[in-house]
């Protein structure tokens, strides 16, 4: 079947600490591979996407992921985290051949200490 | 550009009242989607529209859900009538058919309370 995990429901880190979420899929084939953000009472926005090529992809507010194939994994990292990084961030993979139905993550709550 | 544009922000309703969402996606994706949040969980698929046409409704509770996109533009989702279990997000978001920005482009959605 097929699946995201999110095994870190909630993750607490110190503001300018190193930040890293995973993420592991089971999927048939090889995926697309997003990183959606979604700060509270707010949509979601893309962070990054991977579709082949460099499997370290850089995204938007300084985060970046990297794609394991060996281990189906897509973790997201950030080297210091910011306050305004405290929101929650869901993990999502897609078909290569159609542009819809993306399956999701349960999402992991991003704390920030001061 | 402007993005995908929902109202309203907020709802709050009492049971077995009626409830309308609308969704404008961006200007050109043909691809648009309507997705309930429940809290602490990921998005789920209600409806899938290409242009006016809904191609995956597997999701949505018909017996009180429809949603409609007349002229494979903006779109409304209703329940009717609302039940406790209906408080959630409700997400629109769109895509364009080759759009390199791949994925979704999501509104700010209408958090619905029913009491």
């Amino acid at each position: 079947a097929q699946s995201v995990t999110q095994p870190d429901i909630h993750i607490t880190v110190s503001e300018g600490a190193s930040l890293e979420l995973r993420c592991n899929y089971s999927y048939g084939a090889t995926p697309y591979l997003f990183w959606y953000v979604q700060s509270p009472g707010q949509g979601l926005q893309l962070l990054l996407k991977y579709f082949s090529g460099d499997t370290l992809v850089q995204g938007i507010k300084g985060f970046e992921a990297e794609f394991k194939r060996s281990q189906s994994s897509f973790n997201l990292r950030k080297p210091s985290v910011h306050w305004s990084d405290a929101a929650e961030y869901f993990c999502a993979v897609g078909p290569m051949d159609s542009n819809y139905q993306l399956i999701w993550g349960a999402g992991t709550k991003l704390i920030i200490k001061p | 550009e402007a993005g995908v544009v929902q109202s309203p922000r907020y709802k709050i309703i009492e049971k077995k009242q009626p409830v309308a969402f609308w969704c404008n996606p961006i200007s050109g994706h043909n691809t648009l989607y309507w997705y309930r949040q429940n809290l602490g969980q990921g998005p789920e698929l209600l409806i899938r529209y290409e242009n006016e046409e809904a191609v995956d409704d597997s999701q949505l509770p018909k017996d009180r859900f429809s949603a409609e996109r007349l002229k494979g533009v903006d779109s409304t989702l209703k329940i009717q009538p609302a039940e406790l279990g209906d408080s959630a997000v409700y997400l629109c978001a769109s895509s364009g058919w080759f759009d390199r920005n791949y994925g979704y482009t999501f509104g700010s959605g209408t958090r619905l309370t029913v009491v």
